[in-house]
Order: C-alpha cells, then structure tokens, then sequence
C-alpha cells in the first residue's frame, strides 16, 4: 500500500528564514508526489506535484521541492518565509494503476514569527 | 469562474438525523471525491466516482452514501448510522481518465457538527 510520512505536525519558523517540510514515501514501484496547501477552514491547492518530468519541482508562492529516490524523500523548502505562508501543508502520493487514488500525509502546521 | 462550491459551509445536525452535503463543480471534470479530514489525521476518502451513474467506495464509506446523477453534481449524505460525523468534508474533481498525474481541485469544505 502506498504511504506519506511527514515529519513534525507543527514546524515553526521566523520570518526571513527558511522554510524545510518533510516528507518521506513508501514505494515498490515509481510513485507520482504532490504538496497542498491548506489555510485554515478553507480547501486544499496544489502548490506543487513530481510526475517524472524534472526531479526538482517549482510551485507557486515561491515553494520547491526535491525527488530524491535513494532516500524517499520529496521535501517542501522555501528560501525566505512570509508570513502568509503560516498554513497546513499536506504531501500526497499516488501510483499508476488506473483511478487516482491519493494517499494524504497528516499535514504539518507552519508557523511562521514575525 | 470556474471551480468548485460546497454548501453549506457550515452545518449542524442532530443525532440520529440524515444529512446532505452539496459539491457542484463547473470544470467539466469527469472525476469526483468525497473526503473527510479530522485533526491529526489527514485527508480520508469517503467516495469516489469517475463518471455519471458510477460511484465506488473509499477507505471509510461505512455511514455515508452518494449519488452521481449529473457530471456537475456530487452529493453526499451523512447518515445516522455514521458514529462520529462531527468533521470537516472536502469535495474534489479531476479531468479524470487513467492519467495519476491529474491534479485534484478542491472545494471550500463544509464543517458538519452533530450536536
């Protein structure tokens, strides 16, 4: 079955400084990686997804992730914080198999300090 | 604008009474889901339907029941048979198809409360 891991429910960072969300996946075969964010009682957006393509992956408001398949990994990172990035992030996972079927993380809480 | 609408956003039954949550979407996507989210534990799948007149059951269906009658619409009832329905819903769509890079959009959420 696949899975999503994320390290830390709740991440605290200053503003200005950099933003690191983790992420860790369980995998037998080629897995397809996504990161949404959520502001609170709202849905959830897309900032970014990993199909293959280019294992460095840009999103929108400045985030990034990284696919590193030796460590199973698919970390969220953004170089300066502001503070509207204060919100719930969730990694996602699916895999080929027809009907997309995505597995959520539990989501981490950032905080970002003025 | 396209996108997707849940009404209402907010909710509040009580025990033992059915209730109905909206999901309209205007994308023209083929595919619809149902998911609910408790703190701590993520998203998890309820329903799931990839076309009209076709629904399939997620990681938790037990408690809760569907109907695909239009492209557009995606409704789901709360039944009194769900034990702990006090929840946060999120409806979302896809284009649909075989491709798993196709991104899900989601709706705004309904916050159910059983009082």
């Amino acid at each position: 079955a696949q899975s999503v891991t994320q390290l830390g429910s709740h991440v605290s960072v200053s503003e200005g400084a950099l933003v690191l969300l983790r992420c860790n996946y369980s995998s037998s075969v080629p897995p397809y990686l996504f990161w949404y964010v959520q502001y609170p009682n709202q849905g959830l957006q897309l900032l970014l997804k990993y199909t293959s393509a280019a294992t460095l992956v840009k999103g929108i408001n400045g985030f990034e992730a990284e696919f590193k398949k030796s460590e199973t990994s698919f970390h969220l990172t953004k170089p300066s914080a502001h503070m509207s990035d204060a919100a719930e992030y969730f990694c996602a996972v699916s895999y080929s198999g027809g009907y997309q079927k995505v597995t959520f993380g539990i989501g981490t809480k950032l905080q970002v300090i003025p | 604008d396209g996108g997707i609408t849940q009404s209402p956003k907010y909710l509040f039954r009580k025990e033992g009474q059915n209730v109905t949550l909206s999901c309209e979407q205007n994308l023209n996507h083929d595919a619809m889901y149902w998911y609910r989210q408790d703190p701590g534990q993520g998203l998890r799948l309820i329903y799931y339907s990839q076309i009209v007149n076709d629904f399939q059951k997620g990681d938790i269906a037990e408690g809760y029941s569907v109907s695909r009658e239009k492209k557009e619409s995606f409704p789901l009832t709360v039944t009194s048979a769900q034990k702990n329905p006090t929840a946060f819903y999120l409806c979302a769509s896809s284009s649909g198809g075989p491709s798993v890079t196709d991104t899900q959009y989601f709706g705004p959420g309904t916050r159910l409360t059983v009082l």
